[in-house]
């Protein structure tokens, strides 16, 4: 079946400690998009790509790096350069065009311990 | 800029019917979306609209006016598990999302 794998679930940061998020996608989707949601809060958009080597800043990019070398995957890292990174990390999807909406993966909580 | 208002929660009745607001003053509009999401969870799909008018699937329906900048999801014969958050989201013609901070649905018996 075809989807959007985040991994892992949950993680755990030493302060000072950069960490990847994975996220693997099997859709053939063109556009990858990394999201944060706070506690009580919307979705922020950190980075995104809509095709391969090539990726844009989102709202909230600072503290946080990309890499777009496959079309299946896009791993974000948190950086010790990231003030406040305990948060819900969501991983997306879409393909071109107007009728089509995201595909999340599952999430990825970190948390600083 | 891009701005996207929902309430910020909401209780209802088991059997009622509840009728969720969004309003969004975005730069570019390719689509509005609504996603359910359970606490802890990744955002679901629910509907999707680009046209002015009522889009129907089931107890969910979503409406939208592009001229007032208005969409609303209205949910029919709630149900327990119909408590969680309802993200409104409008698609720009870049092919990126821009989310509401979601409303919080409590379904109370």
């Amino acid at each position: 079946d075809g989807g959007i794998t985040q991994s892992p679930k949950y993680l755990f940061r030493k302060e000072g400690q950069n960490v990847t998020l994975s996220c693997e996608q099997n859709l053939n989707h063109d556009a990858m998009y990394w999201y944060r949601q706070d506690p009580g809060q919307g979705l922020r958009l950190i980075y995104y790509s809509q095709i391969v080597n090539d990726f844009q800043k989102g709202d909230i990019a600072e503290g946080y790096s990309v890499s777009r070398e496959k079309k299946e995957s896009f791993p974000l890292t948190v950086t010790s350069a990231q003030k406040n990174p305990t948060a819900f990390y969501l991983c997306a999807s879409s393909t071109r065009g107007p009728l089509y909406g995201y595909t999340f993966g599952s999430g990825t909580r970190l948390t600083i311990v | 800029g891009q701005n996207i208002d929902q309430p910020t929660e909401m209780t209802a009745t088991e059997g009622a019917i509840v009728q969720i607001n969004c309003t969004y003053q975005t730069s570019g509009f390719n689509g509005l979306f609504w996603y359910q999401q359970h606490a802890g969870e990744a955002p679901t799909f629910l509907s999707y609209n680009v046209l002015d008018g009522l889009e129907e699937k089931g107890r969910f329906s979503s409406f939208l006016s592009r001229s007032k900048g208005y969409s609303y999801l209205l949910l029919k014969e709630l149900q327990m598990k119909d408590s969680a958050s309802y993200l409104c989201a409008v698609k720009d013609n870049f092919n990126k999302f821009y989310f509401g901070s979601g409303t919080k649905l409590n379904v109370k018996p």
